[in-house]
C-alpha cells in the first residue's frame, strides 16, 4: 500500500519562493506526480519524477529522492494565481494505480 | 475540444434514490478512473478500467457500480444513495507522455 504525507497548509508572499514537501512509503514505486487544484476545479498535471533529481518547468520544479521516499515541489516568483491545493501522487507498480496525498493548500498573499 | 467530460455537473437528490454519472474522453486513452473527493478535499480512487476491463476496485460499497461500454466511456451508477455519498466525483483518463491523468470537471453530488 501507499502512505503519503504533505503539509496541510502553507502561506507565502507574492514574488517569493515556496517549497512543498511530500514524503511517501510504498510497496512498489513507479513514479511521483504533482497536481494543482484550484478551488472548485479539477486537478491539473504539473510534473512527473521517476528518477532521482530535479525536473524544472518554468517557475515550477520538482525533486525526487527515491531512497529517502521524498519529493518537493518548488514554486518560484509566486503569483496570486498560484493560490491552490497541491497534490502529491505516487504511482505504484500495481496496475498503475496512483494514490494521492491529502493536498497542501497554498495561500499567496500580496 | 479534446477533453474529459462529465455529466451532470451538479446532481441533487434524495436519500434512497438511484443515480448515474457519465464520463467520456476523446483523447484516445486506454485507461479511465473514478475518484471521490469529499468535503475535506481528500481525493480517493474508486475504480479503474483499462480497455473496458476493470483493473482497480478499491474498497467501495457495492451500491457503486461502474460500467465501461467502450474505452472512451466510463459511467458510474449509484444505488440507494446515502448522505455520506455527497462529494465531488471526478472521472480521469491516462496515457499522456508520463501517463499523467487528465481529469474531468467533476460532478458535485448532494444527497439530501
Amino acid at each position: 500500500g501507499q502512505n503519503i504525507d504533505q503539509p496541510t497548509e502553507m502561506t507565502a508572499t507574492e514574488g517569493a519562493i515556496v517549497q512543498i514537501n511530500c514524503t511517501y512509503q510504498t510497496s512498489g514505486f513507479n513514479g511521483l506526480f504533482w497536481y494543482q487544484q484550484h478551488a472548485g476545479e479539477a486537478p491539473t498535471f504539473l510534473s512527473y519524477n521517476v528518477l532521482d533529481g530535479l525536473e524544472e518547468k518554468g517557475r515550477f520544479s520538482s525533486f525526487l529522492s527515491r531512497s529517502k521516499g521524498y519529493s518537493y515541489l518548488l514554486l518560484k516568483e509566486l503569483q496570486m494565481k498560484d493560490s491552490a491545493s497541491y497534490l502529491c501522487a505516487v504511482r505504484d507498480t500495481n496496475a498503475g494505480k496512483s494514490t494521492f496525498g491529502d493536498g497542501t493548500t497554498l495561500t499567496v498573499k500580496p | 475540444d479534446t477533453a474529459v467530460s462529465q455529466t451532470p455537473k451538479y446532481l441533487v437528490t434524495q436519500m434512497g434514490n438511484d443515480k448515474s454519472i457519465k464520463c467520456e474522453q476523446n483523447l484516445g486513452h486506454d485507461t479511465m478512473y473514478w475518484y471521490k473527493q469529499d468535503s475535506k478535499k481528500f481525493l480517493k480512487i474508486m475504480f479503474s478500467y483499462n480497455n473496458k476491463e476493470l483493473i482497480i476496485n478499491e474498497t467501495v460499497p457495492n451500491r457503486f457500480s461502474p460500467k465501461s461500454p467502450d474505452k472512451a466511456h466510463l459511467n458510474l451508477h449509484i444505488n440507494s444513495l446515502e448522505l455520506g455519498d455527497s462529494a465531488v466525483y471526478f472521472c480521469a483518463s491516462t496515457s499522456g507522455a508520463y501517463n499523467e491523468q487528465f481529469f474531468g470537471p467533476g460532478t458535485r453530488l448532494t444527497v439530501l
